[in-house]
């Protein structure tokens, strides 16, 4: 069955930096593209990153270009998420998803159960 | 702008039906959607892929009692014979080259 695991969230100072990891099991993980998408307390959904299967084609939401880095290593099933420059405003519960495949056009159908990111002083 | 709009609260008694509303922006009515649940203190579970002609395809496991149908920019999640644990919040979703888009979440209270 398809598993995903987040981890690598903590309370982090405003201009700090975090990786938070993904694992993956239960797929083929190359033939997938992985998204991260982060959940504010009390707030809704919003998506942050995608990368594609190969790690080639990779884009950002605007409130997050050039603060963050999604990656991927393929060999270890791994999806990861480098946080730069943390704001308050960064504080949430980080997802991890399974996105579609290449060779398809599916929204993510599968959600990691998420870690915790607080960035406080 | 692609953007989803939806109702930020609905109700329904248990054992009844509710259908949840989700709007595309103007320029964007042919899009598939998704909708997605989250439990009170959980991660969102995938429900189904929604099409501009009201075809849908669930996720593994949801039960019969979830569909989806679509009119316009109009897409619907309809839940038949409420449970208990239908109470949650969701989330409409739709996507695009470069672009992953939430709607802002409908809380569902079950009476």
């Amino acid at each position: 069955q398809v598993q995903l695991v987040e981890s690598g969230g903590d309370l982090v100072k405003p201009g700090g930096s975090l990786r938070l990891s993904c694992a993956a099991s239960g797929f083929t993980f190359s033939d997938y593209y992985m998204t991260w998408i982060r959940q504010a307390p009390g707030k809704g959904l919003e998506w942050i990153s995608y990368i594609s299967g190969s790690g080639r084609t990779i884009f950002y939401a605007d409130s997050v270009k050039g603060r963050f880095t999604i990656s991927r290593d393929n060999a270890k099933n791994s999806l990861y998420l480098q946080l730069n420059s943390l704001r308050a405003e960064d504080t949430a519960v980080y997802y991890c998803a399974r996105d579609t495949r290449a060779v398809a056009d599916d929204p993510p159908d599968y959600w990691g159960q998420g870690t915790l990111v607080i960035v406080s002083s | 702008q692609l953007v989803l709009t939806q109702s930020p609260s609905a109700s329904a008694s248990l054992g009844a039906s509710v259908k949840l509303t989700c709007t595309l922006s103007s320029g964007h009515s042919g899009y598939t959607i998704a909708w997605h649940q989250q439990q009170p203190e959980k991660g969102p579970r995938y429900l189904m892929k929604l099409n501009r002609d009201g075809s849908h395809s669930k996720g593994d496991g949801i039960p019969d009692r979830f569909s989806g149908s679509s009119s316009g920019a109009e897409r619907y999640l309809t839940i038949s014979s409420l449970q208990s644990e239908d109470e949650a919040d969701y989330y409409c979703q739709t996507w695009g080259t470069g672009i992953r888009v939430f709607g802002g979440g409908t809380k569902l209270t079950v009476l």
